[in-house]
């Protein structure tokens, strides 16, 4: 099992709609995460940190699920500026290294 | 201006060759990190460093070195370039809380 696993989607949803992203981690022990969010050929850029069961930010809410192990990204109202590829996070050895999924691309149009 | 900055930004190379990129931060940052990112495999990490005395392999440090010149420089050389190193190039750096923060990105192609 791969340590952190994400679908490639992409996800095609129109602007105003609600798209939820999961992602499944393989180290129990991990206590938080991040989305990272990256535009085509730019550089990725925090989105999201996820502590204890959740976070929220406008209309990005992060939630976990350490039972399961999978954590989960969901987008209200999406704009077409939503559109990139993003990308679950998991620290490891203390916040001393970050281990990338290959992230699940969204497209959304008008 | 940008906190993370990377140089080269483009660079097309022959194989064989010995290649440099550098990075600068203002972050005030001690950990630095080298990630190479192609498509469907997503970010790996090559070299990190927690201070100027402090360097480490990633996952795929084989063919490249690193050199960290002060805490706000870092570099990553390719020894003799061969074509699968064609690749984007991101270093990066962190905060305590495991926070990253990437540069812009160099895009290498080996011929």
């Amino acid at each position: 099992r791969k340590e952190v696993e994400q679908d490639p989607g992409p996800f095609n949803v129109p602007e105003g709609a609600t798209v939820a992203f999961n992602c499944t981690y393989s180290n129990s022990a991990s206590q938080s995460f991040f989305w990272y969010r990256q535009d085509c050929r730019k550089e990725p850029k925090l989105l999201m940190s996820v502590y204890s069961s959740g976070n929220e930010d406008g209309r990005f809410t992060a939630q976990l699920n350490r039972a399961s192990q999978y954590i989960s990204l969901l987008i209200r109202d999406s704009k077409l500026s939503d559109s990139a590829t993003y990308l679950c996070v998991v620290p490891e050895g203390g916040f001393q290294k970050l281990v990338f999924g290959t992230g699940t691309r969204l497209l959304v149009s008008p | 201006d940008a906190d993370v900055t990377q140089t080269p930004r483009n660079r097309i190379t022959k194989t064989g060759k010995r290649i440099m990129l550098e990075c600068s931060q203002t972050k005030g940052h001690d950990r630095m990190y080298w990630y190479r990112q192609d498509p469907g495999l997503g970010l790996r990490l090559i070299y990190y460093s927690f201070d100027v005395k402090d360097i480490n392999k990633g996952e795929i440090s084989d063919g490249y070195s690193v050199s960290r010149q002060a805490q706000a420089k870092f570099s990553l050389s390719l020894e003799s370039a061969i074509p699968n190193q064609t690749a984007l190039y991101f270093c990066a750096t962190s905060d305590l809380i495991g926070k990253q923060y990437f540069g812009p990105g160099t895009r290498l192609t080996v011929t």
